[in-house]
């Protein structure tokens, strides 16, 4: 595997489910991100971490709870979403932060019903 | 606040037509401008960056020039292709781990 994978591709869940979205890369990088793509709205940075510690929460409700156990996993834990939650959830990588490239994972494309 | 402002679509182009995408900013100090595409199903790939005044970034004939009295980094291509149907997305990061970006603008080229 190369670049930044991310596990589930598609989920569905109702509000009362738990479940976990998968990051995983690949590159060597520092920093980590989760951002949120909504139709006609711009992508939103949700969480960063670099080097393991979470460096930006922009104001994410706490039923999206972000672990990052290594430089190389991040992992996106919901619980009791909304049907507004429902999104493709991107994950990045970059080698630090700050004004480094981002790299991209193609996405879950989440449904909460 | 910082922010982008992004040319809104979507835009429908025969094959070898021009493309301008216009793209405009806000921001403090000096951020680092970018481009990135979606391709159907994929996620974001960066097309081409600029990291100061003046500078031109420039990939697959893409072009996009940072200009600083203008705030604006648009992106131009002379000949767009089929394979080059996706969505565009202008960005800048001002520092610090924050990337803002644009909503995005859907091209579609047509044979």
């Amino acid at each position: 595997e190369t670049g930044v994978t991310q596990t589930p591709r598609h989920l569905v869940m109702g509000m009362t489910n738990k479940k976990s979205l998968k990051c995983e890369q690949h590159l060597g990088h520092n920093a980590m991100y989760w951002y949120k793509q909504s139709a006609k709205k711009p992508l939103e940075l949700m969480f960063v971490y670099n080097f393991k510690e979470q460096t930006e929460n922009n104001s994410v409700p706490s039923r999206f709870s972000p672990e990052c156990p290594n430089s190389s996993h991040l992992f996106l834990h919901l619980h009791t979403l909304q049907p507004e939650d429902s999104a493709l959830y991107l994950c990045a990588s970059s080698q630090e932060g700050g004004q480094d490239e981002q790299f991209f994972g193609p996405g879950t494309r989440l449904t909460v019903l | 606040g910082d922010s982008v402002t992004q040319m809104e679509g979507p835009v429908t182009l025969s094959e070898e037509a021009c493309l301008t995408i216009n793209c405009t900013y806000t921001a403090t100090g000096y951020p680092s401008l970018f481009w990135y595409v979606q391709y159907p199903g994929e996620g974001l790939q960066l097309l081409l960056k600029a990291t100061k005044a003046d500078d031109k970034g420039s990939n697959k004939g893409f072009e996009a020039t940072y200009r600083k009295e203008t705030t604006s980094f648009h992106l131009e291509k002379g000949s767009v292709q089929v394979s080059d149907s996706a969505v565009y997305f202008c960005a800048f990061t001002p520092g610090a781990n924050n990337l803002f970006f644009g909503t995005g603008t859907r091209l579609t080229v047509i044979p």
